[in-house]
């Protein structure tokens, strides 16, 4: 199975600060990641997909890239709307798996 | 407007089984793979598996072999995961979420499964 490892576990920020969260994946993946964010008590939203794609209606603040099989989710000026868990999925082979999640909270 | 609605939580008792609904609306239900998903309190996400409605083919986590399974009524427009022989290690929340091309781009809201006696 794929592993992703995802860092940090925590992060407090202060708004419009630039927030960055990373998956490294145990082995290439290609551009085959994801990342979604899950509100308090919600079901996970896709923000972004094939690594850098924003899906439709995410705000342009979000932004995915990639340096080999490394890949980062950057908010660029936090909002207080962006708390939550953020979470990578690997949708390169199966079994499908996610980071264990980034758990972002304002300062 | 595409809307994926699950049944209720269940409490149900250690090694009974349990089975969910997902109902889809706003899409062609043939067209898009449904995937299962598994969130244990305080922990991440696991996926579970995957159907493809259009011709009744399923994909397991090697995990959740045995233990899951995944049915859809194309006449309906509704996915089912069936849990079996349910322990506390199955109490988690359950989620549906469509496919498009591997990601899952909208999820139901999930159904809160707790298994005790």
């Amino acid at each position: 199975d794929i592993q992703m490892t995802q860092s940090p576990a925590s992060l407090s920020a202060s708004l419009e600060e630039i927030v960055t969260i990373t998956c490294q994946a145990s082995q290439d993946i290609g551009n085959w990641l994801a990342w979604y964010q899950q509100k308090p008590g919600k079901s996970p939203q896709l923000l972004i997909y094939g690594a850098t794609s924003l899906a439709d209606g995410v705000p342009s603040r979000f932004s995915g890239s990639r340096s080999g099989t490394q890949y980062s989710l950057k908010i660029s000026r936090l909002q207080v709307e962006d708390i939550g868990i953020y979470y990578c999925l690997q949708a390169y082979s199966a079994p499908l798996t996610f980071g264990s999640g980034t758990k972002l909270e304002i300062k | 407007e595409v809307k994926l609605q699950q049944s209720g939580d269940e409490l149900v008792r250690p090694g009974a089984s349990v089975k969910m609904s997902c109902k889809a609306s706003g899409y062609t239900f043939t067209d898009y793979a449904m995937h299962w998903v598994k969130q244990s309190p305080g922990q991440g996400l696991e996926w579970i598996g995957t159907i493809i409605p259009l011709i009744d083919t399923t994909s397991y986590n090697q995990k959740f072999k045995g233990k899951a399974t995944l049915t859809a009524d194309k006449s309906s427009n509704t996915a089912y995961m069936e849990l079996s022989r349910l322990t506390s290690e199955d109490s988690a929340v359950y989620y549906c979420a469509r496919d498009d091309q591997r990601y899952f781009d909208y999820w139901g809201q999930g159904v809160m499964v707790t298994v005790s006696s």
